[in-house]
């Protein structure tokens, strides 16, 4: 039981390319989300999916773009990546969205833009 | 606006004695609230969590209190380990009109165990 699992684990960009981060869960969780986190700051949401088949903006969704695949499987991608965008960068799930204690994060993935 | 802050970015304490962590929220209509454990190079992980109508829930040597009146939330950790070394988050849920819901995180305290 993996639990939420994220790809890659590192990544480094120039500004103007694009990638995908993937993020997988095996839990039968309904909910996903994206988040970033910034040095001395705490988790920003960026994008969630409360369903499969729905996706919705959080706090902070401009550049980036986000495709719930099927239950299990939540990308985002940044299309024209920035220096802003560099952070490191969590998927989590949960059952239900946001109501159920169970709310489990991945391990993360380091991203540089330059 | 919303935003939720903790009191002090570190606490320092002596393995073995008591820990609290503070937490304000600004938001009087967030109606659940959770604390998360991270450690250097990993996720959060899940502490504990407690809904608005509920003054103070209990865990394993953690407790966390909520007081509506002001705003406040705090986690007590009892006799701290060098184990519970890492940063703390606490998050409110904060659900908007489609009820859809969000989950803000405050900054962060460093919590360190002295041996």
């Amino acid at each position: 039981n993996a639990g939420v699992t994220q790809t890659p684990k590192f990544q480094v960009l120039k500004t103007g390319q694009s990638m995908t981060l993937q993020c997988a869960q095996d839990m039968n969780h309904n909910s996903m989300y994206w988040y970033r986190q910034d040095p001395g700051m705490g988790l920003r949401l960026i994008y969630y999916s409360a369903s499969e088949g729905t996706t919705d903006k959080g706090e902070v969704p401009n550049g980036y773009n986000v495709s719930r695949l099927n239950k299990r499987e939540f990308s985002l991608r940044l299309e024209s990546a920035a220096p802003s965008q560099t952070s490191v960068y969590f998927c989590a799930s949960s059952y239900r969205h946001l109501m159920n204690t169970e709310a489990f994060f991945g391990q993360g993935t380091r991203l540089t833009v330059v | 606006g919303e935003s939720v802050g903790l009191h002090l970015p570190t606490l320092s304490v002596q393995e073995g004695d008591n820990s609290i962590i503070n937490c304000a929220y600004s938001n009087s209509a967030s109606d659940y609230f959770i604390w998360y454990k991270q450690e250097s190079g990993k996720g959060p992980q899940f502490i504990i969590d407690i809904r608005s109508n509920m003054d103070k829930r209990q865990g394993q040597r953690v407790t966390v209190l909520l007081n509506k009146t002001v705003k406040h939330l705090s986690l007590q950790i009892a006799a701290t380990q060098p184990g519970d070394s890492a940063v703390y988050f606490c998050a409110e849920n904060i659900f908007g009109s489609s009820n859809t819901g969000k989950l803000i995180f405050g900054q962060g305290t460093t919590l360190q165990v002295k041996p």
